[in-house]
């Protein structure tokens, strides 16, 4: 298996823009988990699906961020407007539910810059 | 809700010797699972390791071995015989309760290894 594939691997953008950032999961996981990464905060959970549903999506920041997945293999997470303030590594997961023993499964992540 | 908290921002070990990382949690589940992931430069998380929460053996992955003190909430990381490769920042994370998917994260220890 090829991992979790996200694309693109880094994003420049200028502040106003539209931001998506795409995530395929490992086939077969039916959980997919949105982090974010920056210095100042570590590493944030957005949200998270179960069976392509939104479950928890406390951590989404504002609403200018949203989430989505249509199907089991690909999801999108976006920012519109995007902000300076939103430059960060964002990373996708996929984990097996049903057991708390099965780790996550972490994309390359997207490193994204808007200037 | 769950806390992750591993209060060592930055550790350094010489090559060869041995290094313990802390992580601290709480929760008021009792069936839940651990784990520690790195993180080299190359911003891949990485399993290391996992324990799981009713097994009082400590779990152990060749170098890599915990000390899982239940009653204690504590969770820490023994690395042997270190070398250059695990130079990284580590992550313990929480998973577990009615919300089986959820994961945890700590805020991460960098871990410099000396030649």
């Amino acid at each position: 298996d090829a991992g979790v594939i996200q694309s693109p691997r880094h994003e420049v953008t200028e502040m106003g823009q539209e931001v998506t950032l795409r995530c395929k999961p490992i086939s077969g996981h039916n959980s997919l988990f949105w982090y974010r990464q920056t210095m100042m905060r570590g590493l944030e959970l957005l949200i998270y699906f179960n069976n392509n549903v939104p479950i928890d999506d406390s951590g989404m920041p504002e609403d200018r961020f949203s989430a989505k997945m249509p199907n089991a293999s690909f999801s999108t997470l976006k920012i519109q407007p995007s902000e300076p303030r939103d430059s960060a590594v964002y990373f996708c997961a996929s984990s097996e539910g049903g057991s708390s023993y099965n780790e996550q499964f972490f994309g390359p992540g997207t490193r994204l810059t808007v200037l | 809700a769950q806390t992750v908290t591993q209060s060592q921002p930055e550790m350094s070990v010489q090559e060869a010797e041995t290094v313990t990382l802390s992580c601290t949690y709480d929760t008021s589940e009792s069936d839940y699972y651990l784990f520690w992931y790195k993180q080299p430069p190359s911003r891949q998380m990485i399993l290391v390791i996992r324990q799981e929460a009713y097994k009082q053996q400590n779990a152990t992955e060749n170098r890599f071995s915990v000390n899982f003190q239940k009653a204690a909430k504590s969770f820490s990381l023994k690395i042997s015989d270190s070398q250059l490769g695990d130079a990284a920042m580590y992550f313990c994370a929480y998973r577990g309760g009615y919300n089986f998917n959820k994961f945890y994260f700590g805020s991460g220890t960098k871990l410099n290894v000396k030649p």
